[in-house]
């Protein structure tokens, strides 16, 4: 693939469902990170995968939320349970590695909870 | 804690003159800088970077510029154009906690033709 995907593009959502978004890095990045950006905020990590390392979770809000990787693979990003103040731009980003590699972003998920 | 701070949320630019974007940080353990910019519905594209070993770095018309005594950054897009017009996030890491990058609020440029 070209860049990095994530699907789906928006999410309407119910308070208290669960959601679960996916996002496609780019074929051989071994780094993929999930971002959010709430309305007129910057982006906030939530956390990141590097190869077969354990994952860094430091920035996720809370334990309804959690990220699984498969190998080198497809990330998904579950909410559970989720809230009005989830609302916000859900940015998946790949890089060859955790250095300085450039990291490249998706075009986001849409979030909103009503 | 807002260890990246961009504090103008907006700036307006006329064709061919020089935007600068500021950005300021509070953790002396970023050694790493890095600029991406956004369009709307997009996610955003890395700019350019600049490690904290230097002072200046250029690429075309952007320039970075670094003062670790001030901690501060600014780009300088010279001469500006119409399809800069974006958001243009600052970021920084630390090269020994791994690749996350703390962002701040974003810069919205205008440039006016």
């Amino acid at each position: 693939g070209a860049g990095v995907s994530q699907s789906p593009s928006n999410k309407v959502t119910e308070k208290g469902k669960d959601v679960e978004l996916r996002c496609d890095p780019i074929s051989g990045h071994t780094a993929l990170y999930w971002y959010r950006q709430r309305l007129g905020q910057g982006l906030e990590f939530l956390i990141y995968f590097q190869g077969n390392s354990a994952p860094d979770k430091s920035g996720l809000p809370s334990d309804r939320f959690s990220a699984e990787r498969t190998g080198e693979s497809v990330s998904t990003l579950t909410i559970q349970r989720t809230q009005q103040e989830d609302s916000a731009v859900y940015l998946c980003a790949s890089s060859l590695g955790a250095g300085g590699e450039t990291q490249y972003f998706g075009p986001g998920t849409r979030l909103l909870v009503l | 804690d807002q260890q990246v701070k961009q504090n103008s949320p907006s700036l307006s630019v006329q064709e061919g003159r020089i935007s600068i974007l500021n950005c300021d940080y509070t953790n002396s353990m970023f050694d790493y800088f890095l600029w991406y910019k956004k369009y709307p519905a997009e996610g955003p594209t890395f700019l350019i970077s600049i490690s904290s070993i230097k002072d200046k770095n250029e690429d075309g018309r952007f320039t970075v510029f670094l003062n670790k005594s001030a901690k501060h950054l600014s780009l300088h897009i010279v001469p500006s154009q119409p399809g800069d017009s974006a958001v243009y996030f600052c970021a920084a890491k630390n090269y020994n906690q791994g690749g996350k990058l703390i962002f701040g609020q974003g810069t919205e440029l205008s440039v006016k033709p």
